[in-house]
Parts: structure tokens; C-alpha cells; sequence
């Protein structure tokens, strides 16, 4: 089993539409987890960090499940440049080692 | 923010050559840097974390004698991809971390080496 599964996508949906994406992992001992965004060709960049309480960021909501191990991202009001790879990352038990998933790619059309 | 660079940001070689890619943070001493490379539509996988002045720690199943880690300064590491063959066309991506206990953990990427090897 993976460390960290994501689905894929791509979700297509167009401007302004609420779009959520789910992750879930399996190592119940993760202690930090992020969202990053990744557009083509380039290197993932920091969106926001994930928090037990659950946090937001402008028209990003991120939550975490501790009890059933995932995390999820809203993003709401869609805007074309969001579309990207959404990349779910977590912190190993002990270590500065980052776990990613493999990403669900989004598209948001005008 | 603090910035990690990588060059070069894109090498073409002939296989059997070796290929150096260096990273460097260019306002913050990193005390540890990480190697990941991205196949295409799949995550970014570890193949090293390296601390400067010591061995790189490699992941299990990456060659520590094919991709050579060197962290010689706390500004500079490098990869260094000998004998490259086509399956080692990847997307190459540092990143570096200030380090000095838990408060330290983010993580700055660079921007990645494209490396096709014909």
C-alpha cells in the first residue's frame, strides 16, 4: 500500500465551481501535514500546512482526519489559475523526510 | 523567502556520460539538502538526504555509486548522475532545509533539472 494515495484526476471543472480533493495515508504515526501545488515542469511549491482543527487561506480550506488518516482541500471560487497538480505531503514519524503522493491534477476551464 | 537554486535547469547527454547538478541556497546556510527525482505523473520520490561535511543517507533501492552526493559546503550540494542511461531521464529537485531541530523543518525547493539522456 502507499504511503500517501491521492486520486489522480484530472477534475475539470469550470470558473468559480468549489472543487475538493481528498488524500489518505497510512502511517498513523505522520505528524505534519501539507498541500503542495505543482504546475507543469516545475517544482512543487508550499500551499499551506494542514492542521488538526482544520485551517483556511482565502478560498483554501484544508482538514484533518486523524482518526480515519486523511486530509482534504477545498478550494472555492475557482480560478483558471488554479489549475495545477495538487501534491498531498506529509512528515515521516521522526524525520524532516517529506512523503508525497503522486498528485490530483486540476483543471478549471473559463 | 529563502531561495534554493539548481543548475543546470535542463541537460541533454549521451548515455554512458556523467551528468553534475548543483544546488545552492543563496541566503540561508542549509544544514541538510534532499535529492527527489519525478518520474512523469508520479510523485516526487527521495533518493538522498545529505548534511554537510558527512555521508549522504541514500533511500533504499537508490545506487549510492551511480548518483554521488556531495554536501561539502552549507550552501552547495551536488548530484552527480555517472554512467547516465535513458531510464535515468528524470526531473531532478533539490531542496534544503535550515535545520536546527523541529521549528526548522520547511523545506525550500529548487526549481529542478530536466535531464534527458539519449
Amino acid at each position: 500500500r502507499k504511503e500517501v494515495e491521492q486520486d489522480p484526476g484530472p477534475f475539470n471543472v469550470p470558473e468559480g465551481a468549489t472543487v475538493a480533493f481528498n488524500c489518505t495515508y497510512s502511517n498513523s504515526a505522520s505528524q505534519s501535514f501539507f498541500w503542495y501545488r505543482q504546475d507543469c515542469r516545475k517544482e512543487p511549491k508550499l500551499l499551506m500546512s494542514v492542521y488538526s482543527s482544520g485551517n483556511e487561506d482565502g478560498r483554501f480550506t484544508a482538514q484533518l482526519n486523524r482518526a480515519s488518516q486523511y486530509i482534504s482541500l477545498l478550494i472555492r471560487d475557482s480560478k483558471l489559475s488554479d489549475s495545477a497538480t495538487y501534491l498531498c505531503v506529509l512528515h515521516g514519524d521522526s524525520s524532516y523526510k517529506l512523503i508525497f503522493g503522486s498528485g490530483t491534477r486540476l483543471l478549471v476551464r473559463p | 523567502g529563502a531561495v534554493v537554486s539548481q543548475h543546470p535547469s535542463r541537460v541533454i547527454c549521451k548515455s554512458g556520460t556523467s551528468v553534475k547538478i548543483e544546488c545552492r541556497s543563496l541566503d540561508f546556510q542549509a544544514t541538510t539538502m534532499f535529492w527527489y527525482r519525478q518520474f512523469p505523473k508520479q510523485s516526487l520520490m527521495l533518493m538522498a538526504t545529505s548534511n554537510e561535511g558527512s555521508k549522504a543517507t541514500y533511500e533504499q533501492g537508490v545506487e549510492k555509486d551511480k548518483f554521488l552526493i556531495n554536501h561539502a559546503s552549507l550552501t552547495l550540494s551536488t548530484l552527480t548522475v555517472t554512467s547516465a542511461h535513458p531510464e535515468d531521464s528524470s526531473f531532478y529537485i533539490c531542496s534544503a532545509t535550515p535545520g536546527g531541530g523541529p521549528s526548522s523543518t520547511t523545506q525550500y525547493f529548487g526549481p529542478g533539472t530536466r535531464l534527458t539522456v539519449l
